[in-house]
């Protein structure tokens, strides 16, 4: 195991709905990535952060947000839900500010938008 | 736009054969390649190539980096079953993003 810890495991939402996944990061990690991972196909990034700022961002609309706390763990918000946005989604933290960094993942969240 | 291309989609080799996995990379400002391995949900890691040339050694998988032609390739030799999984490249480059390929879906019959 990683030590990078998800949360929820599962998840089921309503188009429209908003959602906010969790990540705690491994322990001397200072940035956090997140990655949408549809059926099929690898992660896609979403954005990264380290310590606390957003420093750099996919191809993803405004409705994806995030925050990283002064403990390094973060939180991904997806606001009014569509239903592509069903997909794993996996954070990853590693040590500095990803500069091919190693990144350790987590289990991911798997989240269904009915 | 920056991208990954993994060959093949995938693979079925019967046990005790050796396979190598292929992967190209366009990757703006390009900083190192990492290959991945997933079978039910998180990625681990595999490798992390940095140099061209310098061929990465972990037990029976093997995966080297050649910057001259933007590719990378995984060789693992007398496959197992228990190597059945996804295999993952990514490639980081500029503003610190990390491109992954599609993956190459390996399944090994005993």
């Amino acid at each position: 195991e990683t030590g990078v810890t998800q949360s929820p495991t599962h998840l089921i939402k309503t188009r429209g709905q908003q959602v906010t996944l969790r990540c705690s990061s491994q322990s001397g990690h200072n940035t956090v990535s997140w990655y949408q991972q549809a059926l099929g196909q690898g992660p896609q990034f979403i954005f990264q952060y380290y310590r606390e700022e957003e420093n750099g961002r996919g191809n993803f609309p405004p409705r994806f947000s995030g925050l990283q706390f002064p403990n390094y763990s973060s939180e991904l918000n997806v606001n009014a839900l569509e239903l592509d946005d069903s997909a794993l989604y996996l954070c990853a933290s590693s040590q500095q500010s990803g500069h091919g960094d190693t990144q350790y993942f987590g289990p991911g969240t798997r989240l269904t938008v009915l | 736009e920056d991208k990954v291309v993994q060959s093949p989609l995938s693979l079925v080799v019967h046990e005790g054969d050796t396979v190598t996995l292929n992967c190209s990379y366009e990757v703006t400002n390009f900083r190192s390649l990492l290959w991945y391995k997933q079978e039910k949900k998180a990625p681990t890691f595999l490798f992390m190539l940095t140099s061209s040339g310098i061929e990465k050694k972990s037990g029976r998988l093997s995966s080297i980096l050649d910057k001259k032609e933007l590719s990378s390739i995984l060789n693992i030799t007398a496959t197992q079953t228990g190597d059945s999984a996804i295999y993952l490249c990514a490639a980081s480059g500029r503003d610190d993003k990390i491109i992954f390929g599609k993956g190459t879906r390996l399944h090994i019959l005993p």
